[in-house]
């Protein structure tokens, strides 16, 4: 059964300092999401990408970060100049359709800021 | 402001019984509601959707959706230990990219 890939699954980084991460949305998708949860918290949507632009964003999408689909396979979330608060599990999903379809989920990056 | 309601719990049930979840949500534009499964530590994994009012079935799950009381429940058949984990309830208003909004989640505890 097609599924939604994503790595690194942790990653740990230095507060001020740029990640990246990927994710691989099933092949004949062509909705992809970004969420984040932070620990004991609700998911929530960070944004969204249709046809190589973003179609929607949430408040907390702000300038620090950005999304981009490089090649035909892949779909990646930068976080420039992390901050502790950044710490969260990131999932990105995908849609075969609209946003309406279901959405898949990924196995997630758990991101730690030190 | 979207806003998804849960509670929290922890909801307990016995083995075999049926296992009554609850939702609530405030914009009356959605038009697509998810139920998911998420054990601690993974990812949202799909349960069952429902678009129309009424009872949707799948096995042993039953979701229920009522759009004038803005309100959307997931029952449970012949709980089963496996079945213990937290359940998302996520709406979306559909029709373009936009973002699922999810609730907080009910803790469920099947007990053996």
């Amino acid at each position: 059964e097609p599924e939604v890939t994503q790595t690194p699954s942790h990653q740990v980084t230095q507060m001020g300092q740029e990640v990246i991460l990927r994710c691989v949305p099933i092949s004949n998708h062509l909705y992809f999401y970004w969420y984040r949860q932070i620990l004991g918290q609700k998911v929530e949507f960070l944004v969204s990408f249709y046809n190589n632009e973003i179609s929607e964003k949430s408040e907390i999408f702000d300038d620090q970060f950005s999304v981009e689909r490089p090649d035909g396979s892949n779909f990646t979330l930068k976080i420039r100049s992390t901050k502790l608060e950044d710490s969260a599990m990131y999932f990105c999903a995908s849609s075969e359709s609209s946003s309406a379809d279901t959405q898949y989920f990924g196995p997630g990056t758990r991101l730690t800021v030190l | 402001q979207k806003e998804v309601e849960q509670n929290s719990g922890p909801l307990s049930v016995p083995e075999g019984a049926i296992a009554s979840l609850n939702c609530t949500y405030s914009d009356r534009g959605s038009q697509s509601f998810f139920w998911y499964r998420q054990y601690s530590g993974k990812s949202p994994e799909l349960i069952m959707f429902i678009y129309s009012n009424g009872d949707k079935e799948d096995g042993r799950f039953t979701a229920q959706l009522n759009k004038a009381s803005q309100y959307v429940s997931l029952l449970i058949r012949d709980s089963q230990p496996s079945d213990s984990a937290t359940y998302l309830c996520a709406v979306i208003r559909g029709g373009g990219a936009d973002g699922l909004t999810f609730g907080k989640g009910t803790h469920l505890i099947i007990q053996p």
